[in-house]
């Protein structure tokens, strides 16, 4: 098992540009997430999503949309991208199965940075 | 879940010494409480969790103990190493929401 993959590891954007953030996982989890980490900061959710068809809104969604197709892919756009998005970015999955919480497991990261 | 705040940002220990991060949230419902692990870039990985139902769990070095009338629950290292440097986050969940949302972090500096 590959577990989670992200791509890019690295991206420079210039203000204004798009793209799309590449998260897969290989574990069969239903409940896949997005988070931001600023520098010296902690992990912000972006957005989540509980199984193909269904996502929904974390702590800081704007400028950002997701989609989940499949169980496996689950990207992350940025729409018109700004300085504050500068971050790292990581993907996360779990079980996710309820009533029980599970771990999270973390892609490697994308290191964003927009000029 | 919900608001979720780590005490204290950071902690330096001499190698050898015991750390303790706490960690408080405000969800009431909530039943399961992880702690991760993030080296200097790195992804974060789980480290222990314990769910509502038990009060204390230990993996060696490590243990979480719960305190849920007071709404916390602590990591503990013991006979700490230069290897547990890094930044600790903990993420109280309530089976009821797929909301993980993280604490603000803990760095950990052990001290050689």
């Amino acid at each position: 098992n590959a577990g989670v993959t992200q791509t890019p590891k690295f991206q420079v954007l210039k203000t204004g540009q798009s793209m799309t953030l590449q998260c897969a996982q290989d574990m069969n989890h239903e409940y896949m997430s997005w988070y931001r980490q600023d520098p010296g900061m902690g992990l912000r959710l972006i957005h989540y999503s509980v199984g193909a068809g269904i996502t929904d809104q974390g702590e800081v969604p704007n400028g950002y949309n997701v989609s989940r197709s499949t169980t496996e892919d689950f990207p992350l756009r940025l729409l018109s991208a700004a300085p504050s998005q500068t971050s790292v970015y990581f993907c996360a999955s779990s079980y996710g199965r309820l009533p029980m919480n599970t771990e999270a497991f973390f892609g490697q990261g994308t290191r964003l940075t927009v000029v | 879940g919900e608001n979720v705040e780590q005490h204290p940002s950071t902690l330096s220990v001499q190698e050898g010494d015991s750390a303790v991060i706490k960690c408080t949230y405000s969800d009431s419902a909530s039943n399961y409480f992880p702690w991760y692990k993030q080296e200097l870039g790195k992804r974060p990985q789980l480290i222990i969790d314990i769910r509502s139902n038990v009060g204390e769990k230990k993996d060696q070095r490590i243990a979480v103990t719960l305190n849920k009338t007071a709404k916390h629950f602590s990591l503990h290292i013991t006979e700490t190493q230069p290897e547990d440097s890094a930044v600790y986050f903990c993420a109280p969940s309530n089976s009821g929401t797929y909301k993980y949302i993280f604490g603000t972090g803990t760095r950990l500096k052990v001290l050689a």
